[in-house]
């Protein structure tokens, strides 16, 4: 069974809207740590925000906010005030395990944000 | 602040052949990850090294291996190099195996191309 899904595989929005990329995951463990990267077409993975499993409230990085609902396991990406420089590819990851463990990163399929004028 | 500094590049091999990327991690991390991006899809956990040893491994053949030097810089060699190794080969460094918002920052990756 997929760990990380992604079911967005492109997404269009206009710029200086908001958009939100959708993400759910699928563990047993209690303890995790959910992930949005950004990939531009260069290649290298820029980490955007961070969700820990017991963090009581959703985080937020400048103009990125992740809507987490544990319930439902959805971790989905806002990204509000869309600008051109946001176009790109946005992975969705997940590390389980808890403190002093190998930490290796599970990702989703992507999806492709095309920003338009 | 130095990021996380891969190479080559690109790199062009033959099939049969044996490879060598090299990773130098973000200034002041001990933890190396590799990871595999074929075209279109997420990247796949290689292995990682912490304190020069190979701590966890994926879904990857004895032909991926690794090495982390004491300087915490990481090579990762594949031999007998398939055309399905043809990828993005990316390389994550982070602080310690402490699991609490422990980040793995990437480089830009090797792109190797297998003909």
């Amino acid at each position: 069974a997929q760990k990380i899904t992604q079911t967005q595989p492109g997404m269009f929005v206009q710029e200086k809207e908001a958009v939100t990329l959708d993400c759910t995951y699928d563990t047993s463990d209690p303890s995790y740590g959910l992930f949005w990267y950004k990939q531009p077409s260069s290649g290298e993975m820029i980490f955007l925000i961070y969700q820990g499993s017991y963090d009581q409230q959703n985080a937020t990085e400048g103009r990125y906010s992740l809507n987490f609902q544990k319930a439902r396991k959805s971790a989905n990406l806002v990204i509000s005030a869309s600008q051109l420089g946001d176009s790109a590819m946005y992975f969705c990851a997940m590390r389980e395990g808890g403190t002093g463990t190998a930490s290796k990163l599970t990702f989703g399929t992507g999806t492709r944000l095309q920003v338009t004028l | 602040d130095a990021g996380v500094t891969q190479s080559p590049t690109h790199l062009i091999k033959t099939r049969g052949q044996q490879v060598t990327l090299r990773c130098s991690p973000k200034s002041g991390h001990d933890t190396v990850s590799w990871y595999q991006q074929a075209l279109g899809q997420g990247p796949q956990f290689i292995f990682q090294y912490y304190e020069e040893e190979e701590r966890q491994r994926g879904n990857f053949p004895d032909r991926f291996s690794g090495h982390q030097f004491p300087n915490y810089s990481s090579e990762l060699n594949v031999n007998a190099l398939w055309l399905g190794d043809s990828a993005l080969y990316l390389c994550a460094s982070s602080l310690g195996l402490a699991w609490a918002k422990n980040i793995q920052y990437f480089g830009a990756g090797t792109r190797l191309s297998v003909l």
